[in-house]
């Protein structure tokens, strides 16, 4: 198993800050990385797949980048409905394992 | 609307199986991959696995091998989680999810709780 090693588990934040939440792989993954969101009670959110790519409907203030092991999601100006837990996941092999999570939390 | 409707709550005994449905709205299972994840409570996604309902290929996670079996109905457009011999510790909401390999759609969950 691919292990991907998130950080921080915790962030505390303001509205218009810009935050960068990290996510560590074990081995190469060719950036085969996907973010999600998810709030309380509800399902997880696609955000970003393929490291850089925005889903459909997703604000531009959020941005992903990196390569071979090391990779970032970064939300440039924080807005209250940003929110939440943070996911990453490698689908480069399976099983396609997540990271711990990032509970963003408002300051 | 492309969707992912799953079946509900429920509530199990040790011992007990338990089938879980997701069905597509909008949507025909037989487009791509259908992903289970499992989210234990307060905690993080774990891959369970994944079922090619085209070709009933399956990807079993290691830790979910030999617990659980998926299965797809191609003409109602549904896929199945069954949980054998349901444990304390499979007390979790369990997500369907499809969309390629990166999760695009995700069902509401079903919350199973096993309790004597």
């Amino acid at each position: 198993d691919i292990q991907m090693t998130q950080s921080p588990p915790s962030l505390s934040a303001s509205i218009g800050d810009r935050v960068t939440i990290t996510c560590r792989a074990r081995q190469d993954i060719s950036s085969s990385l996907a973010w999600y969101q998810q709030k309380p009670g509800e399902a997880p959110k696609l955000l970003v797949y393929a490291t850089s790519m925005l889903e459909s409907g997703v604000p531009s203030r959020f941005s992903g980048r990196g390569s071979g092991t090391d990779y970032t999601l970064t939300i440039s100006s924080l807005q209250p409905e940003d929110f939440a837990t943070y996911f990453c996941q490698q689908y480069h092999s399976t099983p396609y394992t997540f990271g711990r999570g990032t509970k963003l939390e408002i300051k | 609307e492309v969707q992912l409707v799953q079946s509900g709550t429920e509530v199990k005994k040790p011992g007990e199986s338990l089938k879980i449905s997701c069905q597509g709205s909008g949507y025909s299972l037989t487009s791509d991959w259908i992903t289970w994840v499992r989210q234990m409570p307060g905690r993080g996604l774990e891959w369970m696995g994944r079922i090619d309902p085209r070709s009933s290929y399956i990807n079993y996670g290691p830790s979910f091998q030999g617990h659980v079996t998926f299965s797809a109905d191609k003409s109602i457009s549904t896929a199945y989680l069954l949980l054998s011999s349901l444990r304390a510790s499979d007390t979790a909401i369990y997500y369907c999810t499809a969309g390629g390999s990166q999760s695009r759609v995700w069902g509401p969950g079903t919350l199973v709780t096993v309790s004597s």
